[in-house]
């Protein structure tokens, strides 16, 4: 697709659920990172993915939180026995190679845990 | 590691008028410099970036900012906004080698542009 595609745009979930996020990255990009925007607050790294290895995972808050990336283009945040201070915006950004090229971002998921 | 400081959480300006938001950092390392923006409900766009020669950098929108080493700032301006320039903005720095190409964040800045 033309840019970063996140879905769903918006998650309601109970405290203690599980949900998954999904993110499809601009087509042939080869770096994907993970970002949680709490309200009022700047993006926040969690994770991050070049082609299918998670280079770097040390932004995830606890180990209820589990990203993957398999065949190295979609990837999927899912947060086990969600709590609320999971409730945020997930963004998912990409970049076509490495170093500093500029990171494109999707839209987001807004997840609010009741 | 890093941080990132925007002392203003929001700024009204009138249409037209010039504006500044400002952006302090602080590393220990070399960092590369971006400012992003960001509409209600969407994600980020990247209006401009600092990777390294002139410290005047030019982004989209008629917005600009200066990389400033000895005071570790990197602030936005524009000399004339617009009412679409309502958003938040967003001040972030990457480090140049072994950062993993992460962007730290700061808080954001509000820009509301009135008639």
């Amino acid at each position: 697709g033309a840019g970063v595609s996140q879905s769903p745009r918006y998650k309601v979930a109970k405290r203690g659920q599980d949900v998954a996020l999904r993110c499809d990255p601009i087509s042939g990009h080869v770096s994907l990172f993970w970002y949680q925007q709490a309200l009022g607050q700047g993006p926040e790294f969690l994770t991050y993915f070049q082609n299918e290895a998670q280079l770097d995972k040390s932004g995830l808050p606890s180990d209820r939180f589990f990203a993957e990336r398999p065949e190295g283009s979609v990837s999927t945040l899912k947060i086990q026995r969600t709590q609320q201070e999971d409730s945020a915006v997930y963004l998912c950004a990409s970049t076509q190679g490495l170093g500093n090229q500029p990171q494109h971002f999707g839209d987001g998921t807004r997840l609010s845990i009741l | 590691a890093q941080s990132v400081t925007q002392l203003d959480s929001q700024v009204p300006v009138f249409e037209e008028a010039p504006v500044e938001l400002r952006c302090n950092y602080s590393s220990s390392v070399s960092v590369y410099l971006f400012w992003y923006v960001q509409y209600p409900n969407q994600g980020l766009q990247l209006l401009l970036k600092y990777l390294s020669g002139s410290t005047l950098v030019k982004g989209i929108n008629g917005f600009e900012a200066e990389f400033n080493k000895s005071q570790t700032s990197f602030h936005l301006r524009k000399p004339s906004v617009h009412i679409s320039d309502t958003a938040e903005y967003f001040c972030a720095v990457m480090r140049v080698t072994g950062g993993g190409n992460k962007l730290t964040f700061g808080t954001g800045t509000q820009l509301k542009v009135e008639l």
